[in-house]
């Protein structure tokens, strides 16, 4: 299978960036993706990678894919109270995807 | 708003009942997936489902299972319930020939 990890808790101030890390272990999954699940919500795709690309920008989001690493990042650039969320990185390999267990993000205002 | 509904919001369950889940999509997703998200953990994958057919699954006992209708909805059927089986149950869909995957609301199952 896949193993996707990432760090349980990441705490920023308002209006600073967040950067939220993850690794995975197949070299084989084809994209990489980002999720927010907000208190008592489904899950929320912010953006993804297809594997064959190291940074895609969309607004205040950049997603960076360190493929030789396994390492993807999310960087959130002035991060707002409503960015306080549950981000989980997810890879997809064949048909399967393989999420991490979330980063708690707390934004301090 | 993705567009995927799931119903109902909350269950309760008794040890050893079943249940049937429910989830509808958009027109044109034909795939859709199933995971179980247990508190504070991420979505383990349960099945896929492609134009009808099962064509994918997780680490789940046969007494999980699910069916796929043409109209884009979907159903998840746990039988003989364990405590253990408590969770937030997510239903996600893809379009053909895309890589989006948008989840549903999720239910929420409580086995006691």
């Amino acid at each position: 299978g896949e193993d996707v990890e990432q760090s349980l808790f990441l705490s920023v101030r308002e209006g600073d960036s967040s950067v939220i890390n993850c690794t995975y272990t197949d070299s084989s999954s084809t994209y990489l993706y980002w999720y927010k699940q907000e208190p008592g919500a489904g899950l929320q795709l912010l953006t993804y990678i297809f594997s064959n690309m190291d940074m895609k920008q969309d607004q205040r989001l950049t997603v960076l894919l360190n493929k030789k690493d396994k390492h993807l990042s999310l960087r959130i650039a002035d991060t707002q109270t409503g960015d306080s969320a549950i981000y989980f990185c997810a890879a997809l390999r064949g048909n399967q995807f393989y999420f991490g267990t979330g980063t708690s993000l707390t934004v301090i205002p | 708003e993705t567009g995927v509904t799931q119903s109902p919001t909350h269950l309760i369950k008794t040890r050893g009942q079943q249940v049937t889940l429910r989830c509808s999509s958009q027109s044109g997703h034909n795939t859709v997936s199933w995971y179980q998200q247990a508190l504070g953990q991420g979505p383990q994958f349960i099945f896929q489902y492609y134009r009808e057919e099962e064509n994918g699954r997780g680490n789940f006992p046969p007494r999980f299972s699910g069916l796929q209708f043409p109209n884009y909805s979907s159903e998840l059927n746990v039988n003989a319930l364990e405590l253990d089986d408590s969770a937030l149950y997510l239903c996600a869909t893809r379009a053909g020939g895309t890589d989006e995957q948008y989840f549903g609301p999720g239910t929420r199952l409580t086995v006691t």
